[in-house]
This record gives structure tokens, C-alpha cells and sequence, in this order.
């Protein structure tokens, strides 16, 4: 398994351009992710999807846009790229049948830098 | 609102022990996680704690007290890739996770 994969790893966006982030989990879980973790600071939630064709809003979702169209994959858009999006971005996921909770895991990260 | 705080930065010996502490403040409570952040890497799941009391995993322990809104994560006979950060991540009464900002701990020969 190759667990939670991500690309690109490394995007430099100038500013007002748009671009996907891509995430494909084949672990079959349920649940995906999207956090952004700037320096010295925790992670924040963006979006987060409990199954295909059902995604909800996070903590900072302005600016971001996802889609769930298949258990595997749940790309981030990013529309008119902002200097406050610079960041790194993980995408993660969990298993999480109705009255448990386990783990979530994550992919390797995508750094992005908007000048 | 909610609020995880966690020491910064913490030092210690390679060899020693180590006690990383976790204070929160959140509605709802459904578990409290640690995971390891290696400089530049995704986070790795150390440990769950849903109930009061020690959890002891290998070299790594991890505490709670639902009561005190508390707790820590005890390393011991530290080594050098010990050298991480530690995030303290609380799962809130909606299930989401709310993360602490992580304690960067460097290990000195």
C-alpha cells in the first residue's frame, strides 16, 4: 500500500493564479482531509469529506474549494492564489465507522509558496 | 473558543527522560491524540487516550486527565531520532481534530 500520496510536493504560484493540489489515499478509508500548517503554528482544517460526493467545510475554507468524487481521491483547488497561502498543505485519512475513531494518516506534504 | 497549549521547545539528553504536557480547553471531548512531526515530514500517530490514566506504548507514555483538561506525553531512554515535534491534537464534540501548535523537542548527546 502506498498509503496517502500527494503531488506536487513543491509549487511556487504567482500571485491570482489557480491550481489543484492532488490526494489519493488506497486504503479505502472513508474519511479525507485537508489541513494547512504554517511555521510555529498547529494544523488548521480546510475541508474534510466523510464519503464520495459529501464534503463540509473546516476551519479556514476561504479561498479553497474540494470535490469527493471517488473513496480515493479528494484534490484541493486553489482559486486566485493569495500571499496568505503560503503554506504547507496535508492531506490526510482516517477509517471511522459510526462509534469508533482511529488514527488519521498522512501524506507527505505539499509546499507552497505564492509571490 | 478552543485552545491547545503546549510548550514550544524542550531540551533534554539523549538517554533521559522527558515530559511533554498538554493543556486543553474544547467543546466536547472525544479523545486526545500525539503524533510525531519529523522537521519537513508528515505527522505519524504515537498514541490515543479517550480515558483517564497511563497509556504506555514501547518507550512512549501518554496521560490523561479528562477532569484537568491535561495531558502529557512521557519519552524515555531518549535517542537522537527522538529529535522531532510533538503535536497534541484533541478531538472535539463534531469529531474534528483541534491541534496544538507542537513542542519542538531537541535531544543533546
Amino acid at each position: 500500500n502506498a498509503g496517502v500520496t500527494q503531488t506536487p510536493k513543491f509549487r511556487i504560484l504567482k500571485i491570482g493564479q489557480s491550481m489543484t493540489l492532488q490526494c489519493t489515499q488506497d486504503m479505502n478509508h472513508n474519511y479525507m482531509y485537508w489541513y494547512r500548517q504554517d511555521p510555529g503554528m498547529g494544523l488548521k482544517l480546510i475541508y474534510y469529506s466523510v464519503g464520495a460526493g459529501i464534503t463540509d467545510k473546516g476551519e479556514v475554507p476561504n479561498g479553497y474549494n474540494v470535490s469527493r468524487s471517488t473513496t480515493e481521491d479528494f484534490p484541493l483547488r486553489l482559486e486566485l492564489a493569495a500571499p496568505s497561502q503560503t503554506s504547507v498543505y496535508f492531506c490526510a485519512s482516517s477509517y471511522s465507522p459510526s462509534g469508533g475513531v482511529y488514527e488519521q494518516f498522512f501524506g507527505p506534504g505539499t509546499r507552497l509558496t505564492v509571490l | 473558543g478552543q485552545n491547545i497549549d503546549q510548550p514550544t521547545e524542550m531540551t533534554a539528553t539523549e538517554g533521559a527522560i522527558v515530559q511533554i504536557n498538554c493543556t486543553y480547553q474544547t467543546s466536547g471531548f472525544n479523545g486526545l491524540f500525539w503524533y510525531q512531526q519529523h522537521a519537513g515530514e508528515a505527522p505519524t500517530f504515537l498514541s490515543y487516550n479517550v480515558l483517564d490514566g497511563l497509556e504506555e506504548k514501547g518507550r512512549f507514555s501518554s496521560f490523561l486527565s479528562r477532569s484537568k483538561g491535561y495531558s502529557y506525553l512521557l519519552l524515555k531512554e531518549l535517542q537522537m531520532k527522538d529529535s522531532a515535534s510533538y503535536l497534541c491534537a484533541v478531538l472535539d464534540s463534531n469529531y474534528q481534530l483541534i491541534w496544538g501548535a507542537g513542542t519542538k523537542l531537541i535531544i543533546k548527546p
